[in-house]
């Protein structure tokens, strides 16, 4: 079974911090990665993909991705009050396969 | 505007009716895909299709049937074989499946009782 695990949280952190979050994933055959942001109660909005090992910047978001430790973190710089909200990591599934296979998410919390 | 759509946004019904989730999309994306997420879970795949008239199933295809007959659309039915069908379902799309980033709709948020 092809999992993606992600700490469910909540990851509370100061207005202004910077948000880790982490990601394990058990396809070594992965190429995609990708990082989704859900608010409650709405539909999941992409906000990051990486296809290569190493650190992908995109204004205060950073993706970084390390094959073989098989793991995929996002940061988050200048926390804000409206970055709370539950990150899905997910991976597609290796091997010529069609599917992606998201992870349950960790819940953020950010406090003014 | 570019995107998808899914109708309706809420939709009820009574246990043993059948009821069919829309979802459009105006991407010119080839794949398309349905997901049913519970509350604090993950998604999880119903149905995927990677071009017209071709369709896959997921992981928890049981008691769901769906249709691709034009590749701007794919309905998803819910019959009343499932067995749990309360959930919010999202429609996803992707110009190529798997290895591309995938784009929801809205969603539909459906309570069966």
């Amino acid at each position: 079974q092809k999992e993606v695990e992600q700490n469910s949280g909540p990851l509370s952190v100061p207005e202004g911090a910077i948000a880790s979050l982490n990601c394990t994933y058990s396809d070594r055959g992965s190429q995609s990665f990708f990082w989704y942001r859900q608010y409650s109660g709405k539909s999941p909005e992409l906000i990051m993909s990486i296809y290569s090992n190493g650190d992908k910047e995109d204004g205060r978001f950073t993706a970084q991705l390390n094959k073989a430790s098989q793991y995929v973190s996002l940061l988050i710089r200048d926390s804000q009050p409206s970055d709370s909200a539950t990150y899905l990591c997910a991976v597609n599934e290796g091997g010529g396969g069609f599917k992606t296979i998201f992870g349950a998410g960790t819940r953020l919390f950010v406090k003014a | 505007d570019g995107g998808i759509t899914q109708s309706p946004k809420y939709l009820f019904r009574k246990e043993g009716q059948n009821v069919t989730l829309s979802c459009e999309q105006n991407l010119n994306h080839d794949a398309m895909y349905w997901y049913r997420q519970d509350p604090g879970q993950g998604l999880r795949l119903i149905y995927y299709s990677q071009i017209v008239n071709d369709f896959q199933k997921g992981d928890i295809a049981e008691g769901y049937s769906v249709s691709r007959e034009k590749k701007e659309s794919f309905p998803l039915t819910v019959t009343s074989a499932q067995k749990n069908p309360t959930a919010f379902y999202l429609c996803a799309s992707s110009p190529f499946t798997g290895w591309r980033e995938q784009y929801f709709g809205p969603g539909t948020r459906l309570t069966v009782t």
